[in-house]
């Protein structure tokens, strides 16, 4: 089955840790995201690439980091610079940038 | 920069009735608008997408429009059911990057 994976689906960490969070894709596609969801707000992009090896910064970057270095997974890692970190994070892929966008499940991250 | 709103932010209606979801954007230089619905504690399900070039595309019992003019789209979803009831998110596409409305709760009482 072609599809997003994210993992884990749930992830807590105590304040001044350095967390990553799995995005996996075997849709093919060029383009990934990284979008962050907080309660009566609209997603908010934190990171964008559009090929390998490379990635743009969203509006929301700051505290946070990724790499591209294989087309299928865009790993996100989310710094202790990172003031408020506790959010769901979702990952999108889309066949090319200005294209229908496909998301995963999410991961719920929780800071203690 | 370009904004998202969609109106109402929650909305319940009897099983079987036809409803209509608002989004509207400020910036009409976009290049896609896409309708997603998102249940609880899930990530998002693509349901149409709409071309800056098309006027509406249908699926099933949806339907959605755009005026990129007007800076308007809507979703029409038909003979509503109860596992319609989830929150419907429009984003448009600048180019750069998909810009999200807040959504609208919808829940369809049996």
């Amino acid at each position: 089955d072609g599809g997003i994976t994210q993992s884990p689906k749930y992830l807590f960490r105590k304040e001044g840790q350095n967390v990553t969070l799995s995005c996996e894709q075997n849709l093919n596609h060029d383009a990934m995201y990284w979008y962050r969801q907080d309660p009566g707000q609209g997603l908010r992009l934190i990171y964008y690439s559009q090929i390998v090896n490379d990635f743009q910064k969203g509006d929301i970057a700051e505290g946070y980091s990724v790499s591209r270095e294989k087309k299928e997974s865009f790993p996100l890692t989310v710094t202790s610079a990172q003031k408020n970190p506790t959010a769901f994070y979702l990952c999108a892929s889309s066949p090319e940038s200005r294209n229908e966008q496909f998301f995963g499940p999410g991961t719920r991250l929780t800071v203690l | 920069k370009q904004e998202v709103t969609q109106i109402p932010a929650a909305l319940s209606v009897p099983e079987g009735e036809n409803l209509v979801l608002n989004c509207s954007f400020t910036d009409s230089a976009i290049y896609n608008l896409q309708w997603f619905r998102q249940d609880p504690g899930k990530g998002l399900t693509s349901l149409l997408l709409i071309q800056s070039s098309q006027r509406e595309q249908t699926s099933g019992r949806l339907n959605a429009s755009l005026d990129k003019s007007s800076g308007r789209s809507t979703l029409y979803i038909a003979a509503s059911q109860p596992g319609d009831s989830a929150t419907y998110l429009c984003a448009v596409d600048t180019g750069n990057q998909f810009y999200f409305g807040t959504g609208t709760s919808l829940t369809v009482i049996p």
